[in-house]
């Protein structure tokens, strides 16, 4: 069965810092991949998603997420976060029957102004 | 509307009862998921529906969870005799047949006294 792992369940950085939030999924075929965002008292948000092409994909709001097939990675980036970042992210594969996503655990994010 | 809607957006019900939640998607939109938020669960799929086809419902956790999708755009989700594991946000997306990408509503939180 698919399955996703986000590896850290929270973390804390100051303005500017750069950030990467770890994703690994399993599955060995054919992968679309999402990384989505989910602000205090908000929807969630797609931030970016990969689905063939180049493995370096550029989203909203700066932020980018490399695709690494060998891997099975999908690391979230961004180079210099902002306090308004602060949220929770989540990582999602997207199973190709029928098109449900299975969600990694969740990362919370908290920039520290 | 331009996105999804979901009501009630919270809903505060005592255990044994019977509640429903109502999804409707962005008009034109042929999927419809259904997903929970639970703490120490993350975000798991529960059920999708996809144009005249038979639901995948493979993610219902107990036979007391049911979900209908009335002339391929408004759903009701219900869940019979209520329990308190059934405490969650209710999360409903759709998504156009073209596209891979979902688009969430802002959830019902589910309290179960």
């Amino acid at each position: 069965a698919q399955s996703v792992s986000q590896h850290n369940h929270h973390v804390i950085l100051s303005e500017a810092a750069s950030l990467e939030l770890g994703c690994n999924y399993s599955y060995g075929g054919t992968v679309n991949l999402f990384w989505y965002v989910q602000y205090p008292g908000q929807h969630l948000q797609l931030l970016l998603k990969y689905f063939s092409g180049d493995p370096l994909v550029k989203g909203i709001k700066g932020f980018e997420a490399e695709f690494i097939k060998s891997k099975f990675s999908f690391n979230l980036r961004k180079p210099s976060v902002q306090w308004s970042d602060t949220a929770e992210y989540f990582c999602a594969v997207k199973n190709n029957q029928g098109g449900k996503l299975i969600f990694g655990q969740g990362t919370e994010l908290s920039v520290k102004p | 509307g331009a996105g999804v809607s979901q009501s009630p957006s919270n809903k505060v019900t005592e255990k044994g009862k019977d509640v429903e939640l109502r999804c409707d998607p962005i008009s034109g939109h042929t999927a419809l998921y259904w997903y929970r938020q639970s703490l120490g669960q993350g975000l798991e799929f529960l059920i999708y529906f996809q144009g005249n086809s038979a639901p995948d419902k493979s993610g219902l956790p107990s036979d007391r969870f049911s979900a209908e999708r009335t002339g391929g755009s408004v759903s009701t989700l219900t869940i019979q005799r209520t329990q308190q594991e059934d405490s969650a946000v209710y999360l409903c997306a759709s998504r156009w047949t073209g596209n891979n990408e979902q688009f969430f509503g802002p959830g019902t939180r589910l309290t179960v006294l």
